[in-house]
């Protein structure tokens, strides 16, 4: 089965500073990865995602992840954090061999301080 | 507003009795999706349709636990007897599936539960 762990409960960073927020899985066949961010009383909202091809992906705000097969990871990053990136942010995978089943870590708090 | 609406957006209940939400996807939509999220975690599966056939339940969808997407459009998902444990948020998503491609999903603003 799939699973989807997000090492970190807390990230911290200051304003304009690199952020990246970690995502590593696994599956057993081939991985379809998401990034989604949860403002608070808001529903998730779709960041960006992998399903084949370049191993960057570029999404919304600013964001991109990196495909890293070798080391099963999905890391999400911004070059320049901004104070309005304070969030939640999951990681998903759903696996090609288990239907629909989409499977989400358990979030990681972005703090940017300005 | 022509994202996914959720009704209602709380409900506090007392153990035992029986609760339903809805969900109104985006229109085109043809894949809805329902979650539970519990505080400090990320969402969990429960089910989902595409179209109206129920095509997956998680084992989390126990028999207290039903869900209905009569013409395709709005689902239902009503659990019966509820229990303190059934305290979370219950969210739902849509996504369009093209051919050939991974459809995105996307998520309305969910119910949060609170079972007395």
């Amino acid at each position: 089965a799939q699973s989807v762990a997000q090492p970190e409960d807390q990230v911290n960073v200051a304003e304009g500073n690199p952020l990246t927020v970690k995502c590593t899985y696994s599956v057993s066949g081939n991985p379809y990865l998401f990034w989604y961010v949860q403002y608070p009383n808001r529903g998730l909202q779709f960041l960006l995602k992998y399903i084949t091809g370049d191993n960057l992906v570029k999404g919304s705000y600013g964001f991109e992840a990196e495909f890293n097969k070798s080391q099963t990871s999905f890391h999400l990053k911004k070059p320049s954090a901004l104070v309005s990136d304070s969030a939640l942010y999951f990681c998903a995978v759903r696996d090609e061999n288990y239907g629909q089943n989409f499977v989400f870590g358990p979030g990681t708090r972005l703090s940017v301080l300005p | 507003d022509t994202g996914v609406s959720q009704d209602p957006r709380h409900k506090i209940t007392k153990r035992g009795q029986n609760v339903t939400f809805r969900c109104d996807p985006i229109s085109e939509h043809n894949r809805l999706y329902w979650y539970r999220q519990t505080l400090g975690q990320g969402p969990e599966f429960l089910t989902y349709f595409q179209n109206e056939a129920q095509l997956e339940k998680s084992r989390l969808l126990s028999d207290r636990f039903s869900a209905e997407r009569p013409k395709g459009s709005f689902s239902t998902l009503e659990i019966q007897r509820t229990e303190q444990g059934d305290s979370a948020m219950y969210l739902c998503a849509s996504s369009l599936l093209p051919a050939g491609s991974q459809e995105t999903q996307y998520f309305g603003p969910g119910t949060r539960l609170l079972v007395l």
